[in-house]
């Protein structure tokens, strides 16, 4: 079976750009969390979406905002980017209580 | 808030020996679940070991091990006879049980370095 698979693994924006993070959960899963993980900090919630519905978000901006689809693929959205939005963008689904993550997309910021 | 505290930035163990690594976390639920994860370069989180708060049998992994103080709310884990491919980021992270919810939140550690040398 296939793990989680995120797109793109790399990514450069400039301040002020918009970006997009795609996210397939594990074949089963109805659940794909998002986390943002600065460089040499632990992984921070942003959001956690549950049969195509929010059902958490973290401390961070309106500038951020997710959706999930009917096949519970996973869109995360950055606006009016930030050098501070630089960081690696990890996708998790779950079933239960386990969650497997995605090797995440690492974007930086110009 | 739940807050998780790992004191160990960085930590080194010679290959085939043992080594420990702390975590502590507040919180006042009483049923969570705790979890080490492991991070290389090769940036994926992978789970290492999983535990449930109302257990009081200690989680074992092949090689991996908990000590699990729920009281002083501790959880630290061990690595039996390191191996090179231990080498990574070691994340300690916790989970509030919401039975019949569905908002799974992880809350990690700032994690330690952990290098296994030759």
């Amino acid at each position: 079976d296939a793990g989680v698979t995120q797109s793109p693994t790399h990514l450069i924006k400039t301040r002020g750009q918009q970006v997009t993070l795609r996210c397939s959960p594990i074949s089963g899963h109805k659940s794909v969390s998002w986390y943002q993980q600065v460089l040499g900090q632990g992984p921070q919630f942003i959001f956690q979406y549950y049969e195509k519905e929010e059902r958490g978000r973290g401390n961070f901006p309106d500038r951020f905002s997710a959706r999930q689809f009917p096949n519970y693929s996973s869109e995360l959205n950055v606006n009016a980017l930030l050098l501070g939005d630089s960081a690696l963008y990890l996708c998790a689904s779950s079933f239960l209580h386990g969650y497997t993550f995605g090797s995440g997309t690492r974007l930086t910021v110009v | 808030a739940q807050t998780v505290t790992q004191s160990q930035p960085e930590m080194s163990v010679q290959e085939a020996e043992t080594v420990t690594l702390s975590c502590t976390y507040d919180t006042s639920e009483s049923n969570y679940y705790l979890f080490w994860y492991k991070q290389p370069p090769s940036r994926q989180m992978i789970l290492v070991i999983r535990q449930e708060a109302y257990k009081q049998q200690n989680a074992t992994e092949n090689r991996f091990s908990v000590n699990f103080q729920k009281a002083a709310k501790s959880f630290s884990l061990k690595i039996s006879d390191s191996q090179l491919g231990d080498t990574a980021m070691y994340f300690c992270a916790f989970m509030k049980h919401e039975s019949g919810g569905s908002n799974y939140k992880l809350t990690f550690g700032k994690g330690t370095l952990l290098t296994v040398n030759p």
